[in-house]
C-alpha cells in the first residue's frame, strides 16, 4: 500500500498562474484534508472533505478551491497564485468515525514568485 | 482554533528525559493525538489518548487529564534522532466533525 501520495513534490509558479495539487490515498478512507505549513505557524487547515462529493472550508480557505469527485482523490486548486501562497502543502486522510488518526502525504513544496 | 498551547522550543541532552506539555480547550473532546515531524518530512503518528491516564509505548509515553485540559508527551533515553517538532492535536466533536485542531508544535533539539 502506498498510503497517501501527493503530486507534484515541488513546483515553482509565477504570480497569477494556476495549478492543481493532487492527493491520492489507497486506504479507503472517508475523510481527506489539505493543510499548509509555514514556519512558526504550524499546520493550518485549508479545506477538507468528509466523503466523496463533499467539501468544507477550514481556517484558511481563501484563494483555494477543492474537489472530491472520487473517494480516493482530493484535488487542491490555486486559480491565481500569489506569493503569500508560498508554503509546504500536506494532504492527509483518516477513516472517520470515532477514531480520527490522520495519515499524511509527503508534502508539496510550492514557491510563487 | 481551540486554544491549543504548547512550548515553541525545548532542548535536552542525549540520554535525558524531556516532557512536552500541551493545554487545550474544547467543547466536545474526543481524543488527543501526538505527532512527530522531522525537518522536511510529513508528520507521523506517535500516540493517542482519549481517557485519563498514561499510555506507554517504548521510550515514549503520553498522559491526559481531561478535567484539566492537559496532556504531556514524555520522551525517555533521548537520542539524537528524536530532534524533531512534536505536534499536539485535539479532536473536538463539539466544534466541527471530522477535523483535528493542531498546536503550533514544539521544536525539540537533542544535544550530544
Amino acid at each position: 500500500n502506498a498510503g497517501v501520495t501527493q503530486t507534484p513534490k515541488f513546483r515553482v509558479l509565477k504570480t497569477g498562474q494556476s495549478m492543481t495539487l493532487l492527493c491520492a490515498q489507497d486506504m479507503n478512507h472517508e475523510y481527506m484534508y489539505w493543510y499548509r505549513q509555514d514556519p512558526g505557524m504550524g499546520l493550518r487547515l485549508i479545506h477538507y472533505s468528509v466523503g466523496e462529493g463533499t467539501t468544507a472550508k477550514g481556517e484558511v480557505p481563501d484563494g483555494y478551491n477543492v474537489s472530491r469527485l472520487k473517494k480516493q482523490n482530493f484535488l487542491l486548486g490555486l486559480e491565481s497564485a500569489a506569493p503569500s501562497q508560498t508554503s509546504v502543502y500536506f494532504c492527509a486522510s483518516s477513516r472517520g468515525g470515532s477514531y480520527n488518526e490522520q495519515f499524511f502525504g509527503p508534502g508539496t513544496r510550492l514557491t510563487v514568485l | 482554533g481551540q486554544n491549543i498551547d504548547q512550548p515553541t522550543e525545548m532542548t535536552a541532552t542525549e540520554g535525558a528525559i524531556v516532557q512536552i506539555n500541551c493545554t487545550y480547550q474544547t467543547s466536545g473532546f474526543n481524543g488527543l493525538f501526538w505527532y512527530q515531524q522531522h525537518a522536511g518530512e510529513a508528520p507521523t503518528f506517535l500516540s493517542y489518548n482519549v481517557l485519563d491516564g498514561l499510555e506507554e509505548k517504548g521510550r515514549f509515553s503520553s498522559f491526559l487529564s481531561r478535567s484539566k485540559g492537559y496532556s504531556y508527551l514524555l520522551l525517555k533515553e533521548l537520542q539524537m534522532k528524536d530532534s524533531a517538532s512534536y505536534l499536539c492535536a485535539v479532536d473536538d466533536r463539539g466544534s466541527t466533525l471530522g477535523r483535528l485542531y493542531f498546536g503550533r508544535g514544539t521544536q525539540l533539539t537533542v544535544w550530544p
